[in-house]
């Protein structure tokens, strides 16, 4: 799989949008980006996936650039229930991958009043 | 309804214990996942099992051992426990073997 590099925190103003990067440089033509998120004490959170177009979903949109060696999740007006550490994952989806996920670091998002 | 459940939430023993973690998912996937996390907050893949066959197995000491009884279920035993298996475990499961997991709330292991 295809490895990740993501800010290791980030702050946001609560009701703004939340722009959280993600480079995947090495990505190959059939995996997908994941992101997942972790609350504190909590075990992830899947949010949403995208192989080469933008999704949007009730949690967050998923922009990919053309070349698809980047990604930005967006959280489009953050609260402080969206403070979290927040994974960019990159995998094929099932088949080979048996569904093995590979969280990196992440990145610590907190979320301002 | 809980999705994902785990059993115990805190489990306190001592060195050279033997315990068995329970996970159960009520949601019809048919694979089932065990994660370890541990305290630098790394959040590694150990076991998966789809329809109750083996088809992930990492580098994990032989003293852990999962079993799937049915698909609904996938326990998580360990034998002759160590210090370095203080962490926090977390059970997942998925329809066939996507990477869309819904994880339990976590088993805090601690090994005095």
């Amino acid at each position: 799989d295809a490895k990740t590099t993501q800010p290791t925190s980030m702050d946001c103003a609560e009701g703004r949008a939340a722009n959280l990067p993600c480079n995947h440089s090495t990505i190959s033509g059939n995996e997908y980006v994941y992101w997942y998120r972790q609350i504190h004490s909590q075990g992830p959170q899947y949010i949403i996936h995208g192989l080469k177009n933008n999704e949007t979903n009730e949690m967050a949109s998923l922009i990919i650039t053309e070349d698809r060696k980047s990604s930005t999740l967006i959280l489009p007006h953050a609260t402080l229930r969206d403070t979290a550490v927040y994974y960019c994952i990159v995998s094929t989806s099932g088949g080979t991958s048996y569904g093995k996920l590979t969280f990196g670091q992440g990145t610590i998002l907190t979320v301002h009043p | 309804d809980t999705a994902v459940s785990q059993t115990p939430k805190y489990l306190v023993t001592q060195m050279g214990n033997d315990k068995s973690i329970k996970c159960e998912q009520n949601l019809g996937h048919d694979t089932m996942y065990w994660y370890k996390q541990d305290s630098k907050k790394f959040l590694k893949i150990m076991f998966s099992y789809n329809n109750k066959e083996l088809i992930i197995n990492e580098t994990v000491p032989n003293r852990f051992s999962p079993k799937s009884p049915d698909k609904a279920h996938l326990n998580l035993h360990i034998n002759s426990l160590e210090l370095g298996d203080s962490a926090v475990y977390f059970c997942a499961s998925s329809r066939r073997t996507y990477n869309e997991q819904f994880f339990g709330p976590g088993t805090r292991l601690t090994v005095l």
